[in-house]
């Protein structure tokens, strides 16, 4: 079956635009998770949805962060004002209650 | 605050040879612990998930370890191969539902023909 995609694969933006970033998980997986990884930190969790409910945003770095989930499938995260410390690659991922997280290929921001 | 130590670095070996990776973690406290190759450019593929109760999970040529108590996890991996060259990274899970992982900072692995 179809796994977890992620859209754009690569997104080049300027200084203070805002991006939308896109998942669609895998069918009927109920938890979905976003991350992000850029060289200077590793890959760390963003925010964590079951449903369309986030019980864990922990991880958002800042209030220009957010993220929502419709439908209980796909997922939108949203980055406003873009600085260039949001360079990374941001990935998707997603599970069936909690079992193994299945990982998107990932969208690279590039903020110029 | 869970902290995920995996060492070495990076790992270079000819190919056929068995080899080991570590991975530390400092709370013992663990929902799950997954091990996770990445290629170059790509998401990470899931290799093995083990739940806190158990103490391996073999797959193929890997075999994964636990010892909860002491914090360590190793994945084992046999008869390597140039096709096993990737990055591998270790993550658990705290326990509680909320499956947010925390990562290793990864072993870069290439196996040389």
């Amino acid at each position: 079956g179809a796994g977890v995609s992620q859209s754009p694969s690569n997104k080049v933006t300027e200084k203070g635009k805002d991006v939308e970033l896109r998942c669609d998980p895998i069918s009927g997986h109920t938890a979905l998770y976003w991350y992000r990884q850029s060289l200077g930190q590793g890959l760390e969790f963003l925010i964590y949805f079951q449903g369309n409910s986030a019980p864990d945003k922990s991880g958002l770095p800042s209030d220009r962060f957010s993220a929502e989930r419709t439908g209980g499938s796909v997922s939108t995260l949203t980055i406003q004002r873009t600085q260039q410390e949001d360079s990374a690659v941001y990935l998707c991922a997603s599970s069936h209650r909690a079992d193994t997280q299945y990982f998107g290929p990932g969208t690279r921001l590039t903020v110029l | 605050k869970q902290e995920v130590t995996q060492i070495p670095a990076a790992l270079s070996v000819p190919e056929g040879e068995n080899l080991v990776l570590n991975c530390s973690f400092t709370d013992s406290a663990i929902y799950n612990l997954q091990w996770f190759r990445q290629d170059p450019g790509k998401g990470l593929t899931s290799l093995l998930l083990i739940q806190s109760s158990q103490r391996e999970q073999t797959s193929g040529r890997l075999n994964a370890s636990l010892d909860k108590s002491s914090g360590r996890s190793t994945l084992y991996i046999a008869a390597s191969q140039p096709g096993d060259s990737a990055t591998y990274l270790c993550a658990v899970s705290p326990p509680g539902g909320a499956q947010k992982l925390v990562f290793g900072q990864g072993t870069r692995l290439t196996i040389n023909p």
